[in-house]
């Protein structure tokens, strides 16, 4: 069973472009979450998607923005890039974000360098 | 707000040796699960511990295991007979019961490694 899949692996963008990251869950996993890491604030939630609505938010401005399709897979954006969203942001899926039994299962994430 | 602290910010062990990685949390909440995530160089977060706050016994996976100390709200992880495999980012992450569970608060990492 292949697994969390994220695209692309690296990404450079100049300040004030905006970007678009996509992830494909683990087949059969219908909730997606996105976080957001870096050295000095560690790892932050941005969102979490089920069944194509978006179920929680974190605290982002709202440049952050995502999706989820029909399928299952999300996309996030940010748009209006700053220098400060430089970050490895990773996805996570699991079968249902209600149940207790479901552990998220992490990609190995899209490392964004805003220059 | 729920908080998480790992106060060790980098921790180095012999090969076959153990070691123990802290962590602390702050709520007010009565239940909730805790976990453990190890981040190797490939970025991926994998989940090596879990425990949920009703439960008193402390939880175990082959090597690693935790001690669970609610009313202190201390939740370490011991790793025995380490390996050179298990170098990596340590991540603690919290969620709450009735949360979702994409919804983690982690801490900042503990940079475990491991000397031959």
């Amino acid at each position: 069973k292949a697994g969390v899949t994220q695209t692309p692996r690296y990404l450079i963008k100049t300040r004030g472009q905006q970007v678009t990251l996509s992830c494909s869950p683990i087949s059969g996993h219908r909730s997606v979450s996105w976080y957001q890491q870096t050295p000095g604030q560690g790892l932050q939630f941005l969102f979490e998607y089920f069944s194509e609505t978006q179920r929680n938010k974190g605290n982002f401005p709202g440049r952050f923005s995502g999706r989820q399709f029909s399928n299952s897979r999300s996309e996030m954006n940010v748009s209006t890039l700053e220098l400060g969203d430089s970050a490895l942001y990773l996805c996570a899926s699991s079968l249902d974000p209600g149940s207790n039994n479901s552990p998220l299962h992490f990609g190995n994430g899209t490392r964004l360098t805003v220059t | 707000a729920q908080t998480v602290t790992q106060s060790q910010p980098e921790m180095s062990v012999q090969e076959a040796e153990t070691v123990t990685l802290s962590c602390t949390y702050d709520t007010s909440e009565s239940d909730y699960y805790l976990f453990w995530y190890k981040q190797p160089p490939s970025r991926q977060m994998i989940l090596v511990i879990r425990q949920e706050a009703y439960k008193q016994q402390n939880a175990t996976e082959n090597r690693f295991s935790v001690n669970f100390q609610k009313a202190a709200k201390s939740f370490s992880l011991k790793i025995s007979d380490s390996q050179l495999g298990d170098a990596a980012m340590y991540f603690c992450a919290y969620r709450s019961y009735g949360g979702s569970q994409g919804n983690l608060i982690f801490g900042k990492g503990t940079k475990l490694s491991v000397k031959p």
